[in-house]
């Protein structure tokens, strides 16, 4: 069966363009995750969906960011305009419960000059 | 606001020794997940907790849930390089609406 899997892997973008990040969870999982890593941080939550509908998006940042999930096998991670404070890995996980084993996707590692 | 602290943030030891990893908070958590993360890949999960005082082994991997299950450790015996990597607990509060997760520990086992 296939993982959770996102894209694009590596993006280098410029500050103030547009950047999308997809997700495709793992099917028949109900909720679906975005974390963004960086060093200094660490793994932070930013925004989870259950069933489809958000949930919590307290983790987000900014007004900058916004996310949907249209479907249960499909879920996107926007940002504009980017910055480069951005520049993070932003990691896609699914579960079949809330509180269950997450699942990550390999990430996106994003890097805006 | 859930916190849960890892400790130590960093550590590098040589093969064969042996060594202890902290997660600790001032909450309850309902249950405690610890991960492995490798360079490049996401987090993978080693084990779950549930029970105040409960001890898992994974081979050379012993994780235990403190009493008021506010906290964790993972002991690693006879470390080897394979077990090289970011390794992050994670807990789901007691309204269990989603997990948070810690600071992370890198450890190096030098051959």
């Amino acid at each position: 069966d296939a993982g959770v899997i996102q894209s694009p892997r590596h993006e280098v973008t410029e500050m103030g363009q547009e950047v999308t990040l997809r997700c495709k969870p793992i099917s028949g999982h109900n909720s679906l995750f975005w974390y963004r890593q960086t060093m200094m941080r660490g793994l932070e939550l930013l925004i989870y969906f259950n069933n489809n509908v958000p949930i919590d998006d307290s983790g987000m940042p900014e007004d900058r960011f916004s996310a949907k999930m249209p479907n249960a096998s499909f879920s996107t991670l926007k940002i504009q305009p980017s910055e480069p404070r951005d520049s993070a890995v932003y990691f896609c996980a699914s579960s079949r419960s809330l509180t269950g084993e997450l699942f990550f996707g390999e990430g996106s590692r994003l890097t805006v000059l | 606001t859930q916190l849960l602290e890892q400790s130590p943030q960093f550590l590098s030891i040589q093969e064969g020794e042996n060594l202890t990893v902290y997660c600790n908070s001032s909450s309850v958590f309902s249950s405690l997940q610890w991960y492995r993360q490798e360079p490049g890949e996401g987090p993978v999960l080693l084990v779950t907790v549930v029970t105040g005082g409960e001890v898992k082994k994974l081979k050379r991997l012993t994780f235990q849930f403190g009493d008021a299950r506010k906290d964790s450790s993972l002991h690693i015996t006879a470390a080897q390089p394979g077990d090289t990597g970011l390794y992050l607990c994670a807990g789901a509060g007691s309204s269990a609406s989603k997990i948070i997760f810690g600071s992370g520990t890198r450890l190096s086992i030098r051959p």
